[in-house]
């Protein structure tokens, strides 16, 4: 079946370091790829997606890359900011889900002045 | 921009009412989901609706039920709220032509005393 795996939370960084969360998938087929985010106290939204093999997600200084020989979709941003301090969410959709989303559990990340 | 509104943001109920959660989409989605989200647990689908007076189980629908009389509304519904089903309420509606990309109301964050 469908499967998303993220890396465990929470993630603490320091203003303007680099931020790696991890995201592989099990799936058959080709599924696209999601990144969501959720600010404190509100619901989710679409940080960037991918759609098919070695496309590149971006968005907000975010990107990912849509890797199907490793089956990772990796979030990474350069220089984080205390702004970014969120729930991140990886996701995927297969032709065979239903209209259904599969969700990895989230990566808490919080970032210090 | 996709507008996801859900009624209220927190609520406070007793034991054994009836309650209400309402969503309501302006973007003429077929698809309608709602979720509960709980700590360590991420986001777990309660039930889904692909359209006007169709639903589908999710992964945890026991408890709760839905209605969905228009295409824009989809209403959840705890029978007799228990303890247990105090937690974060998230509502999304999708597309099924647009890789079923998600979006999400601010959500409704029920305490049940």
């Amino acid at each position: 079946g469908n499967s998303v795996t993220q890396m465990e939370g929470p993630v603490t960084l320091s203003e303007e370091a680099f931020l790696t969360i991890n995201c592989t998938y099990t799936a058959t087929g080709y599924p696209s790829l999601f990144w969501y985010v959720q600010y404190p106290g509100e619901g989710l939204q679409l940080l960037l997606k991918a759609t098919k093999a070695d496309d590149k997600g971006s968005n907000k200084g975010f990107e990912a890359t849509y890797r199907k020989e490793t089956t990772s979709f990796h979030l990474e941003k350069g220089s984080v900011q205390v702004s970014d301090s969120a729930v991140y969410f990886c996701a995927l959709y297969n032709a065979g889900n239903n209209r259904k989303l599969i969700w990895g559990l989230g990566t808490s990340l919080a970032v210090n002045p | 921009d996709v507008k996801v509104t859900q009624s209220s943001r927190y609520l406070v109920k007793r034991t054994g009412e009836k309650v209400f959660l309402e969503c309501v989409q302006d973007m003429d989605h077929e698809n309608m989901f709602w979720y509960r989200q709980d700590p360590g647990l991420g986001l777990r689908l309660i039930y889904f609706s692909y359209d006007v007076k169709m639903k589908e189980k999710g992964d945890i629908p026991e408890g709760y039920s839905v209605s969905r009389e228009k295409k824009e509304r989809f209403s959840l519904i705890l029978e007799s709220a228990s303890t247990n089903q105090t937690s974060m309420y998230l509502c999304a509606s999708s597309m099924t032509s647009t890789k079923n990309i998600q979006y999400f109301g601010a959500g409704t964050r029920l305490s049940v005393l």
